[in-house]
């Protein structure tokens, strides 16, 4: 079944320390997207990547990279100097970057400590 | 002042009941609305598409699109626990591509 998948489902980091969420999706989709949800905030673009070696910032993306080196993947670095980085995250794709619906995955819980 | 709002609940209703889920917004060029549909620690999946103004109906579920009142609801006939989640709106100006707009999410639980 063709679908996204991220990992780890739960992640626990000390402070000072980057993590990594992997996302990769078997769905042969252009686009691929970062997004944070927070109680209250709905959910929060973080970062998006319309194909392959190419990325853009979304609202919120300082304190995160990205890479896109592969179709299928779109990790997504949570890094030290992200002030508020416990929070759930999710990773969507769309079937080309103008395509109005996305898909998404079942979401990463990142704690940090 | 956020250009979705959402009522973020919680919504209590009894099995069988009728939910009104609503969502307001601030920008007359939003273009495309959608209903996510979130159950607890998943990720959201799509409920239901609307282009502009009017209605959509898909089985238990309406959404509805006025664009003059810039207000959008999505209505459940006949709920069931199965429809307890978290639903979300969302929308896009024609312009932004795949950008996405969301509420903040209305969480229901359906009592049976």
């Amino acid at each position: 079944d063709g679908g996204i998948t991220q990992s780890p489902k739960y992640l626990f980091r000390k402070e000072g320390q980057n993590v990594t969420l992997s996302c990769e999706q078997n769905l042969n989709h252009d686009a691929m997207y970062w997004y944070r949800q927070d109680p209250g905030q709905g959910l929060r673009l973080i970062y998006y990547s319309q194909i392959v070696n190419d990325f853009q910032k979304g609202d919120i993306a300082e304190g995160y990279s990205v890479s896109r080196e592969k179709k299928e993947s779109f990790p997504l670095t949570v890094t030290s100097a992200q002030k508020n980085p416990t929070a759930f995250y999710l990773c969507a794709s769309s079937i080309y970057s103008g395509a109005n619906v996305l898909t998404f995955g079942a979401g990463s819980r990142l704690t940090v400590l | 002042q956020k250009e979705v709002e959402q009522d973020p609940g919680p919504l209590s209703v009894p099995e069988g009941a009728i939910v009104s889920l609503n969502c307001t917004y601030s920008n007359s060029a939003f273009q495309y609305f959608m209903w996510y549909r979130q159950y607890s620690r998943k990720g959201p999946e799509l409920l239901m598409y609307t282009y502009s103004s009017g209605n959509k109906e898909d089985g238990r579920f309406t959404a509805q699109v006025d664009k003059s009142s810039k207000y959008i609801s999505l209505f459940i006939r006949d709920s069931q626990p199965s429809d307890s989640a978290t639903y979300l709106c969302a929308m896009i100006r024609e312009t932004s591509g795949s950008r996405l707009t969301f509420g903040e999410g209305t969480q229901l639980t359906v009592n049976p």
